[in-house]
C-alpha cells in the first residue's frame, strides 16, 4: 500500500525557516517524480514544486521560486522542502504527491503537515 | 504562467443531475490537464488525466473531454458521494496551475 507521511509543519513567525519532510512506503520511490501541493485555509490548491525520479531536475512555482528548495533522499525514501523566508502568505497546509506513470499526476497524497506563518 | 479559469466557482445540483464543469487554460495546453475531487478535511483524488482518460478506479460516471484551451469535467448521475470541490491542474508547462475549484453543493 502506498504511504506518504508529511511531517515538519508548526507555527512560526515571518522570516524564519522550516524544513518539511515526506516519509514514503509501499512503492519503489526513485522511480517516481514526487511534488509539494499547498492549500491555505479556505482555500484552492497551489502546486508548489516538483523533483524527478533522480534528484536532477526540479521546479518551483513563481510564488516560491528562490526561497524554496525541493530535494530528495532516495537511500531514505524520502521527500523535502526547505522553506526560507516564509511569510504569512506561505501559510498552509502542504502536501507530499506522487506522480504515476506517463501523464499520470498526484495520483497519491499525504495528509498534508500544516504550516502557520503569524507574528 | 498559464491561467486556468474555472467555472462555475459553485454549483447547486441534485442526486441524478448531470454535471458540467469547464476549465479554460489562457493557453494552448494541448491535453495536459487532470481533474481532481477533493472532500472537506480529506486529500484531493485524481479522477482524470491526459483530458479524457479515466484513472483507474475511479466510477465511469466521470468524464473529461476537450482538447486545447477548453475543457469539460462531466459527471452523468450524481452520487451522494460526488458532493465535494472539484479542481482542474494544467500539467503543459511549469509553473503547473490549478483552477480555482467548482463546489458541487445540494
Amino acid at each position: 500500500e502506498v504511504q506518504l507521511v508529511e511531517s515538519g509543519g508548526v507555527g512560526l513567525q515571518p522570516g524564519r525557516s522550516l524544513r518539511l519532510s515526506c516519509a514514503a512506503s509501499g512503492f519503489t520511490f526513485d522511480d517516481y517524480t514526487m511534488h509539494w501541493v499547498r492549500q491555505a485555509p479556505g482555500k484552492g490548491l497551489e502546486w508548489v514544486s516538483l523533483i524527478s525520479w533522480d534528484g536532477s531536475n526540479t521546479y518551483y512555482a513563481d510564488s516560491v521560486k528562490g526561497r524554496f528548495t525541493i530535494s530528495r533522499d532516495n537511500s531514505k525514501n524520502s521527500l523535502y522542502l526547505q522553506m526560507n523566508s516564509l511569510t504569512t502568505e506561505d501559510t498552509a497546509l502542504y502536501y507530499c504527491a506522487k506522480s504515476g506513470n506517463g501523464y499520470i499526476h498526484f495520483d497519491y497524497w499525504g495528509q498534508g503537515t500544516l504550516v502557520t506563518v503569524s507574528s | 504562467a498559464i491561467q486556468m479559469t474555472q467555472s462555475p466557482s459553485s454549483l447547486s445540483a441534485s442526486v441524478g443531475d448531470r454535471v458540467s464543469i469547464t476549465c479554460r487554460a489562457s493557453q494552448d495546453i494541448r491535453n495536459d490537464l487532470g481533474w481532481y475531487q477533493q472532500k472537506p478535511g480529506k486529500a484531493p483524488k485524481l479522477l482524470i488525466y491526459a483530458a479524457s482518460t479515466l484513472q483507474s478506479g475511479v466510477p465511469s460516471r466521470f468524464s473529461g473531454s476537450g482538447s486545447g484551451t477548453d475543457f469539460t469535467l462531466t459527471i452523468s448521475s450524481l452520487q451522494p458521494e460526488d458532493f465535494a470541490t472539484y479542481y482542474c491542474l494544467q500539467d503543459y508547462n511549469y509553473p503547473w496551475t490549478f483552477g480555482h475549484g467548482t463546489k458541487v453543493e445540494v
